[in-house]
C-alpha cells in the first residue's frame, strides 16, 4: 500500500511566522504535489515536483515555496504566514501517469 | 482551461436507495478521470481511474462510468458507511489534476 505521511495533523501559527509543512512518501514515486483545500473552492494546486530539485508552479503559488532535496520528501514553506493561508493542506504523490495518493492533511490555522 | 463540475452539491439517501453522482468535464486530451472518497478531516482516498469513453469500473457498491463529456458514480443499495464527500478530477496533457468541488453524500438508516 502507498503511504504518504505529513508532519503535523494540526498546526497553529502566528501572522508573519515562517512555516514548514513536510511530506514523505514511501513508494519511490516521481511526482509529488501540494494542494490546499477550502470550502466551496475544492482542491487547488500550489506546487508540484516531478523530480528531485525540480519544481513547477501550480495554480496558486503566491506566498509559498517548496523544496525537494530527496525523492521521498517534499516540503511546503510559507515564508511569512498570513491569515488567508489558514486552510487544509494536502500532499500527494504519483507514479507518472497514474493516480495520485494523498496524505492525511494538515489543518493550518494562522492567527 | 480544464474544468470539472460536480452535481449535486449534496445528496441525502436512505439506506438501500440507489442513486448516481455526476461529474461533467472539459479537458483537452483526457488522460484520466479519477474518483476519490474523502471523509471529514482526512485526505482523499483513491477509488477509480477511467481512461476512455465506455469504460466502467466497480468496487463493492460503487460503479464508475465514463462518456466523452461526463462521468457517473453509481451507488447501489448504499449503507451509512458510504457517507462521505466524493471528488472527481480530470487529467489532461499536463501532469496535474483539475478537481471538482465534490458531492457530499449522506446515507441515513
Amino acid at each position: 500500500d502507498v503511504k504518504v505521511t505529513q508532519s503535523s495533523r494540526y498546526l497553529v501559527k502566528r501572522t508573519g511566522e515562517k512555516v514548514f509543512l513536510e511530506c514523505v512518501q514511501d513508494m519511490d514515486h516521481e511526482n509529488m504535489f501540494w494542494y490546499r483545500q477550502d470550502p466551496g473552492l475544492g482542491l487547488r494546486l500550489i506546487y508540484f515536483s516531478y523530480d528531485v530539485k525540480m519544481k513547477e508552479k501550480g495554480d496558486i503559488p503566491e506566498g509559498y515555496s517548496v523544496s525537494r532535496e530527496k525523492k521521498e520528501r517534499f516540503s511546503l514553506i510559507l515564508e511569512s504566514a498570513s491569515t488567508n493561508q489558514t486552510s487544509m493542506y494536502l500532499c500527494a504523490s504519483s507514479e507518472e501517469p497514474y493516480e495520485q495518493y494523498f496524505g492525511p492533511g494538515t489543518r493550518l490555522t494562522v492567527t | 482551461e480544464d474544468q470539472v463540475t460536480q452535481s449535486p452539491e449534496a445528496l441525502r439517501l436512505q439506506e438501500g436507495e440507489s442513486s448516481s453522482l455526476n461529474c461533467s468535464y472539459t479537458v483537452s486530451g483526457l488522460r484520466g478521470l479519477f474518483w476519490y472518497r474523502q471523509d471529514p478531516g482526512k485526505g482523499p482516498e483513491f477509488l477509480f481511474t477511467l481512461y476512455s469513453a465506455g469504460e466502467e469500473k466497480e468496487k463493492e457498491r460503487l460503479k464508475a462510468t465514463l462518456t466523452k463529456k461526463e462521468s457517473f458514480l453509481h451507488i447501489t443499495a448504499p449503507k451509512p458507511e458510504d457517507s462521505a464527500t466524493y471528488l472527481c478530477a480530470s487529467r489532461g496533457t499536463a501532469s496535474k489534476l483539475t478537481f471538482g468541488t465534490g458531492t457530499r453524500l449522506q446515507v441515513t438508516l
